[in-house]
C-alpha cells in the first residue's frame, strides 16, 4: 500500500496562476482532508470530505475550492493564485468508522507564488 | 471538536522521560485524545489515543485525568529522533469529519 500520495511534490506558480493538487488514498478511507502549514505554524484544515461526494469548509476555505472525485482521491484548487497562499500542503484521510480512526497523512507539496 | 492548549515549547535530556501536557477542558463525553508528531517537514504521524484510560503502545503513554480535562503524553526514555512538534487534537470516532490541530509543542531532545 502507497498510503496517501500527493502530487507534485514542488511548485511555483506567479500571482493570479492556477492550480490543482492531487492526492489519493489506497486504504478505502472515508474521510479525507486538506490542510496548509506556513512556516514555523501549526496545520489549519482548509476542506474535509467526511465521505464520497461530500466536503466541507474548515478553518481556511478562501482563495481554494475541493473536489472529491470519488473515495480515493480529494483535489484541491486554487484558482487564482496569491503569495500569501505558499504553503505547504498536507492530505490526509482516515477511516472514520473505526476504533482506530487515526489520520495518516502524505508528504505534502510545497508550493511558492511569486 | 474541542479546543486544546499546549506549551508552545519544551525541552528534554536524551535518555530522560518527556512529559508533554495538553488541556482539554472544553472535551465533550464522546471525544478522544489524539497525539500526533510531527518531525521536521513531514507529514504529521500518529502516535496514541485514548478516551478515559491511560493507554500505552510502543512509542508512548498517554495519560488522562480522571476528569479528562487534561492529558499527558510520555515518551520514556526521548531520543535526538524524538525531537518533533507534538499535536494533541480531541474528536469524536465517527465519521463526522472534521479535525482540527492547533500549533503543537516543539519538543526538543538535547544530548
Amino acid at each position: 500500500n502507497a498510503g496517501v500520495t500527493q502530487t507534485p511534490k514542488f511548485q511555483v506558480l506567479k500571482t493570479g496562476q492556477s492550480m490543482t493538487l492531487q492526492c489519493a488514498q489506497d486504504m478505502n478511507h472515508n474521510s479525507m482532508y486538506w490542510y496548509r502549514q506556513d512556516p514555523g505554524m501549526g496545520l489549519r484544515l482548509i476542506y474535509y470530505s467526511a465521505s464520497e461526494g461530500t466536503t466541507d469548509k474548515g478553518e481556511v476555505p478562501n482563495g481554494y475550492n475541493v473536489s472529491r472525485l470519488n473515495k480515493r482521491e480529494f483535489s484541491l484548487r486554487l484558482e487564482s493564485a496569491a503569495p500569501s497562499q505558499t504553503s505547504v500542503y498536507f492530505c490526509a484521510s482516515r477511516s472514520g468508522s473505526s476504533s482506530y480512526n487515526e489520520q495518516f497523512f502524505g508528504p505534502g507539496t510545497r508550493l511558492t507564488v511569486l | 471538536d474541542a479546543k486544546t492548549t499546549q506549551p508552545p515549547s519544551m525541552d528534554c535530556a536524551e535518555g530522560r522521560a518527556a512529559n508533554l501536557p495538553c488541556n482539554h477542558s472544553t472535551i465533550s463525553g464522546n471525544e478522544y485524545v489524539y497525539w500526533y508528531r510531527q518531525i521536521h517537514s513531514q507529514g504529521p504521524q500518529y502516535i496514541i489515543h485514548g478516551l478515559k484510560n491511560n493507554e500505552t503502545n510502543e512509542m508512548a503513554s498517554l495519560i488522562i485525568t480522571e476528569d479528562r480535562k487534561s492529558s499527558t503524553l510520555i515518551l520514556p526514555h526521548a531520543t535526538l529522533r524524538d525531537t518533533a512538534v507534538y499535536y494533541c487534537i480531541v474528536r469524536t470516532n465517527t465519521n463526522a469529519g472534521k479535525s482540527t490541530f492547533g500549533d503543537g509543542t516543539t519538543l526538543t531532545v538535547k544530548p
